[in-house]
Order: structure tokens, then C-alpha cells, then sequence
């Protein structure tokens, strides 16, 4: 089945840095969420990105379908931005194939 | 929009009980709907995948008399965990999905379920 790997699997920062989180994986997908998990379990979507880039405010998403990876961007970060942050990829049954994310800690 | 509901948000039931979790799309409709159980510090393990009317599928190694799934409307699937014990202790979340999205999953907030 398909292997999605995240790095890196820690990242401690002060308020106000940028961030770069990657996604590699191992097949063709028909898509792919980066989700932000809080601290108190919930699953936000962030971006539904099968290639090209997106942006929402200071987070942005490009995924280089024919390379196999996303990178996530996180610009200027703030404490709330904290808590873990999930690759997942559409395989061809539309089932989401999870990374086991990257755990992002924001200093103040 | 794409709101996915959760209830309770926690719960706690003594061993041998069995517990209801609801999942409710509250702005659209779901035609499938998927039940994860995430252990701390790992990411989610899908347990099964319900389209509206019809058998849950369930992955390899999950009960299907343990955790029985009803997905009886498009906007409404139910987890019942039944005859819990301390094992079955985790943070369950459902995620919804409708026919025009094209895969994309909305999460519920997860339920805490502790089983004494």
C-alpha cells in the first residue's frame, strides 16, 4: 500500500518564525489534506491540495504531484499554531492514508 | 460550512456497558461516513467505512460485533461500543463525506471514551 512519511516528526520554534513541513509519498494519489490537530483532538482542515499551490492567510500548501510531496508553510508563527500537523492521501479506494505527523511547538 | 457534530465529547462507562457515539454532518449530506480510533501520540487508525443504507466495511482486525455501525440517514452515522472493556479506552472521531467533494473528509471534534 502506499507509505506516506512526514518530517520532521518535532519542531519547537519561537513565536514569529517560519516553518517548512514536509510530505513524501510513495504512489500516485487522487488527492491530498493537510490537517492541523489541536490540542484538544480536533482535526481542522487546512488544505485539500492534489497539486499546485494554495494559500490561506500565512499558511500555504504546495504539492509536486509528479515528485510524490507536499510541503506545508507556516509564516510568522503564533502559539495557537501549535499541536500536530497531518499529511493524508487519497489512495485509488478514496480512503485516506495517514502520515504520522509532525508535533509543532510555538514558543512564546 | 462542512460542520461535522460529535456526541458526547466525552464519556465515561464501566466495563462490560456499552456506549453510543452520534456523528452528524450538520450543513450537508454525507453519503459516507468513516469511524477512526486515534491512540495518544499516533496518528488515525481507520476502523470502518459506512455509506448511508447499506454495511459498514470494516479493516482487518476491528470487530464487527464490537463495534457496531449505523449509518441510518445521510446526515447521522452511530458507533456503539458494546460490552466495553478497559482496552477499548481511546479517542474515537468520525469524519463525513458528501459526493460533491470528491474525497475530501470534514473530522468531528472526537470522542474521549475511558472505560473503568
Amino acid at each position: 500500500g502506499i507509505q506516506v512519511e512526514q518530517s520532521p516528526p518535532d519542531l519547537i520554534l519561537q513565536e514569529g518564525a517560519n516553518s517548512t513541513l514536509r510530505c513524501n509519498f510513495s504512489d500516485s494519489v487522487n488527492n491530498l489534506q493537510w490537517f492541523h490537530q489541536n490540542p484538544w483532538g480536533q482535526l481542522i482542515n487546512l488544505f485539500y491540495i492534489p497539486s499546485g499551490t494554495k494559500q490561506n492567510g500565512r499558511l500555504s500548501a504546495t504539492t509536486v504531484a509528479t515528485e510524490r510531496y507536499s510541503l506545508l508553510y507556516i509564516s510568522s508563527s503564533q502559539t495557537t499554531d501549535s499541536g500536530v500537523y497531518f499529511c493524508a492521501v487519497l489512495d485509488s479506494n478514496y480512503q485516506l492514508i495517514w502520515g504520522a505527523g509532525t508535533k509543532l511547538i510555538i514558543k512564546p | 460550512g462542512a460542520v461535522v457534530s460529535q456526541h458526547p465529547s466525552r464519556v465515561i462507562c464501566k466495563s462490560g456497558t456499552s456506549v453510543k457515539i452520534e456523528c452528524r454532518s450538520l450543513d450537508f449530506q454525507a453519503t459516507t461516513m468513516f469511524w477512526y480510533r486515534q491512540f495518544p501520540k499516533k496518528s488515525l487508525m481507520l476502523m470502518a467505512t459506512s455509506n448511508e443504507g447499506s454495511k459498514a466495511t470494516y479493516e482487518q482486525g476491528v470487530e464487527k460485533d464490537k463495534f457496531l455501525i449505523n449509518h441510518a440517514s445521510l446526515t447521522l452515522s452511530t458507533l456503539t461500543v458494546t460490552s466495553a472493556h478497559p482496552e477499548d479506552s481511546s479517542f474515537y472521531i468520525c469524519s463525513a463525506r458528501s459526493l460533491g467533494t470528491g474525497g475530501e473528509q470534514y473530522f468531528g471534534p472526537g470522542t474521549r471514551l475511558t472505560v473503568t
